[in-house]
């Protein structure tokens, strides 16, 4: 059972460029998750999906688009990449509705762009 | 709004400690609270949780974690350190309306031969 799988581990991008960062789950969850990690904040959430063609907002979205056109994936993609967004990046996914089902962590995307 | 406050950002222990890492949360309603670990260069992986059923709870490697409410804290607790459990550790804060998670700023732990 893989779990939540991410593609690439590492990336190097230079400012301007764009790129997809992909997600995909093996556990039928509805509900997936895109998070950054930066030293010193924690985990902050970018986008999340309750379901196949639904999306939302998370506390930080700009400069991120998402789509959700099936259960099992979920790509984050960088239109524009800038200096700031030099992070790791994580995809999470649980079952929706389900207060007791924890979230499930991919490995990570580490992205630099100069 | 929800938020979750870790105190100390560092955490150092001797090998065979005990080990209290601290987490605070505030909810205007009844939150389920997680902690997780990440060690090196992977992701989260779930350490415990809290779901309302009982407020001692027991997590896997011998941790436990107490829900005060009270107190609105969730502190991770481990009686005797291991070298093994040198790691980030985040707290987290989940509403029973949704999938939404709020984590703490995390704390790393070194465990100190």
């Amino acid at each position: 059972n893989a779990g939540v799988t991410q593609t690439p581990k590492f990336q190097v991008l230079k400012t301007g460029q764009s790129m997809t960062l992909q997600c995909a789950q093996d556990m039928n969850h509805e509900y997936m998750s895109w998070y950054r990690q930066d030293p010193g904040m924690g985990l902050r959430l970018i986008h999340y999906s309750v379901g196949a063609g639904i999306t939302d907002q998370g506390e930080v979205p700009n400069g991120y688009n998402v789509s959700r056109s099936t259960t099992e994936d979920f790509p984050l993609r960088l239109l524009s990449a800038a200096p700031s967004q030099t992070s790791v990046y994580f995809c999470a996914s649980s079952r929706q509705g389900d207060f007791n089902s924890p979230l499930h962590f991919g490995n990570g995307t580490r992205l630099t762009v100069t | 709004a929800q938020s979750v406050t870790q105190l100390g950002s560092h955490v150092s222990v001797s090998e065979g400690a005990l080990v209290l890492l601290r987490c605070n949360y505030s909810s205007s309603v009844p939150p389920y609270l997680f902690w997780y670990v990440q060690y090196p260069n992977q992701g989260l992986q779930l350490l415990l949780k809290y779901t309302s059923a009982a407020t001692l709870v027991k997590g896997i490697n011998g941790f436990e974690a107490e829900f005060k409410k009270s107190e609105t804290s969730f502190h991770l607790t481990k009686p005797s350190a291991h070298m093994s459990d040198a790691a980030e550790y985040f707290c987290a804060v989940s509403l029973n309306t949704g999938n939404q998670f709020y984590f703490g700023t995390g704390t790393s732990l070194t465990v100190i031969p």
